[in-house]
């Protein structure tokens, strides 16, 4: 069964601009979560899809959005990106919602903002 | 809303001895404790976790207990080898998943 797969795996940009990340969950599963990673506030939640809803989510600013798709994949945007934006974005699926079931990470999106 | 301390924050050990990573956490509500391993470039794998209506939970070398009263959980790895090496984290999940800062072990050939 393949994994959970992200896209694209590094990504350079400035200032200002804006970036969508894609994430594919394993095959069955219906729950994508987000997560950003960095070295100084560690690994933080973002936000949870399941069956194309939000169902959850954390303290980052409304520049920070996704979607999910009804095959289940999921994007992230980030608009007007900053430079503390610069994190690994990790993408997490379960079968069902996070908390009653095991979440598979993806191998994350290294995001840098110069 | 939930935070969940982890210590320590770097942990070094002899091949072969165990290692025991700890973390506490806040809100009474959580009811679910993964521990992941992230190895470096790749992201964190789960490797076990534990449910608020069990004390403890073991899988070959790696066990986790939960004390529910003190609102702590721990990870303990025993016989350690060199592909233990990684940055473990644990989590609490109530309403949302809160993870810990990790810990760093190193696994001394």
């Amino acid at each position: 069964k393949a994994g959970v797969t992200q896209t694209p795996r590094y990504l350079i940009k400035t200032r200002g601009q804006q970036v969508t990340l894609s994430c594919s969950p394993i095959s069955g599963h219906r729950s994508v979560s987000w997560y950003q990673q960095t070295p100084g506030q560690g690994l933080q939640f973002l936000f949870e899809y399941f069956s194309e809803t939000q169902r959850n989510k954390g303290n980052f600013p409304g520049r920070f959005s996704g979607r999910q798709f009804s095959n289940s994949r999921s994007e992230m945007n980030v608009s007007t990106l900053e430079l503390g934006d610069s994190a690994l974005y990790l993408c997490a699926s379960s079968l069902g919602w996070q908390g009653a079931h095991e979440q598979y990470f993806g191998p994350g999106t290294r995001l840098t903002v110069t | 809303g939930e935070n969940v301390e982890q210590h320590p924050s770097t942990l070094s050990v002899q091949e072969g001895d165990s290692a025991v990573i700890k973390c506490t956490y806040s809100d009474s509500a959580s009811n679910y404790f993964p521990w992941y391993k992230q190895e470096l470039g790749k992201g964190p794998q789960l490797i076990i976790d534990i449910r608020s209506n069990v004390g403890e939970k073991k899988d070959q070398r790696i066990a986790v207990t939960l004390n529910k009263t003190a609102k702590h959980f721990s990870l303990h790895i025993t016989e350690t080898q060199p592909e233990d090496s990684a940055v473990y984290f644990c989590a609490a999940k109530g309403q949302k998943v809160t993870f810990g800062t990790g810990t760093k072990l190193q696994v001394i050939p």
